[in-house]
């Protein structure tokens, strides 16, 4: 059974902090790494994907890192504001279309 | 929006009794997903189909059937459900990407 690691599994920052959080994943049989943003009695809504090694995207003040060698993908949150405040999945891809899921970091930012 | 709608979104049912989730969309996706949302989980896939009558399991089927006649519809049934099936239910779609979108979730209590 494939493993999709993240962490923290909660986050509380102020206001205007910057904060970060990690996804670990297998780095064999890689094909995408999937951000979901994940708002309290919403549904999941796609950030990211990413398939190459190096990529990074961005939108607005969140940007997304991907290395593909050592299985880890970082989730910038720069500035952050209370509407921010969600559980961030990621989901590793090794094709198929099938997704893996990891158990999310909940981040809370307090005004 | 994706057009995805779930139904029922609330379900109360006892133990033993069958239970059947609709999933629908309006988007002629081919691929479709029934998750279970879990604390400390996050998202754990049921099952999936990949086109009419085409379905396979996920990580977490023991205890769930499903069956897509349509290319719209994809329901998943509790043969007879138990409390450890109480979760929330979201459905999610996914065309030609791997991007999936997700419906509003259904939550189920078995008592």
């Amino acid at each position: 059974i494939l493993n999709v690691e993240q962490s923290p599994q909660s986050l509380h920052v102020q206001e205007g902090d910057s904060t970060n959080f990690t996804c670990s994943f297998p780095s064999s049989n890689f094909y995408a790494l999937h951000w979901y943003r994940w708002e309290t009695a919403k549904s999941p809504e796609a950030l990211f994907v990413m398939t190459l090694n190096g990529d990074e995207k961005k939108k607005g003040r969140i940007s997304a890192t991907l290395n593909t060698k050592e299985g880890y993908s970082y989730l910038y949150i720069k500035g952050s504001q209370p509407e921010d405040s969600a559980t961030y999945l990621c989901a590793f891809s090794g094709g198929y279309n099938k997704l893996i899921f990891g158990a999310g970091t909940r981040l809370a930012v307090h005004p | 929006d994706a057009g995805i709608t779930q139904s029922p979104r609330h379900k109360v049912t006892e133990t033993g009794t069958p239970v059947t989730l609709r999933c629908h969309q309006t988007e002629n996706h081919r691929y479709m997903y029934w998750y279970r949302q879990d604390p400390g989980h996050g998202l754990r896939l049921i099952h999936y189909s990949y086109g009419v009558k085409d379905t396979d399991k996920g990580e977490v089927s023991d205890g769930y059937s499903v069956s897509r006649s349509k290319t719209e519809d994809f329901l998943l049934t509790l043969e007879s459900a138990t409390s450890s099936q109480t979760s929330v239910y979201f459905c999610a779609i996914a065309g030609t990407g791997e991007t999936q979108y997700f419906g509003p979730g259904t939550r189920l209590l078995v008592l």
